[in-house]
């Protein structure tokens, strides 16, 4: 049963573009989400996290979007830059758990 | 460096042997995990301690595995018996565990090689 879902396994965009990568969900109880970034042979990477009660949060270059209704997040990435070409991991968190929930990620690759 | 650490960064083992692995927290976090990533899956939950309680396992875990946190500090994974199905990488995270939820820090992963 996969919780958190990313349908995209890869999206290609040009440097200086935006990326939008997608999240869907199907936990009802999960309240905060969280981005990471991983590259070839490292652990995954914080990238910006989201709390329930808001719909958007901002940090530099890079905004996440919760629409709860819709069980929906998404990562913008704008502008993209050819070191932002990495696998991007949505993960979730409910209240009283203290265990990410990963979805399968989503290779980005920018290119010149 | 005061990030998590994990050792080895590579394993390569044969079948039926045991493996140890060791991880190194960020030192005032009191929350530790473990994951385990297969390829084209994102990491899955394994287990968690809060200091050295062992407080969650996942059905992942077979009875295989084992895992401690002695002293609140390190902890160690260790599987017996390896199958090749148990190739994968495993990473270790850490967090603080207070004031709410907070994102959790990687490691850079023990890659195991089941041959």
């Amino acid at each position: 049963d996969q919780q958190v879902k990313q349908n995209s396994p890869s999206l290609s965009v040009q440097e200086g573009r935006i990326s939008i990568l997608n999240c869907d969900y199907t936990n009802s109880m999960f309240d905060y989400f969280l981005w990471y970034k991983k590259y070839p042979a490292e652990g995954p990477t914080f990238l910006i996290s989201i709390s329930s009660i808001k719909d958007k949060n901002e940090d530099g270059r890079f905004t996440v979007f919760l629409n709860k209704s819709a069980k929906h997040l998404s990562l913008h990435i704008v502008p993209s830059q050819p070191g932002d070409s990495a696998v991007y991991f949505c993960a979730a968190l409910t209240g009283t758990a203290s265990k990410l929930t990963f979805g399968t990620g989503t290779r980005l690759q920018v290119t010149l | 460096d005061t990030g998590v650490s994990q050792d080895p960064r590579h394993k390569i083992t044969k079948r039926g042997q045991n493996v140890t692995f060791r991880c190194d927290p960020i030192s005032e976090h009191n929350r530790l995990y473990w994951y385990r990533q297969t390829l084209g899956q994102g990491p899955e939950f394994l287990t968690y301690f809060q200091n050295e309680a062992q407080l969650e396992k996942s059905r992942l875990l077979s009875d295989r595995f084992s895992a401690e946190r002695p002293k609140g500090s390190f902890s160690t994974l260790e599987i017996q018996r390896t199958e090749q199905g148990d190739s994968a990488m495993y990473l270790c995270a850490s967090s603080p565990g207070r004031g709410g939820n907070t994102e959790a820090f990687f490691g850079q992963g023990t890659r195991l090689t089941v041959v």
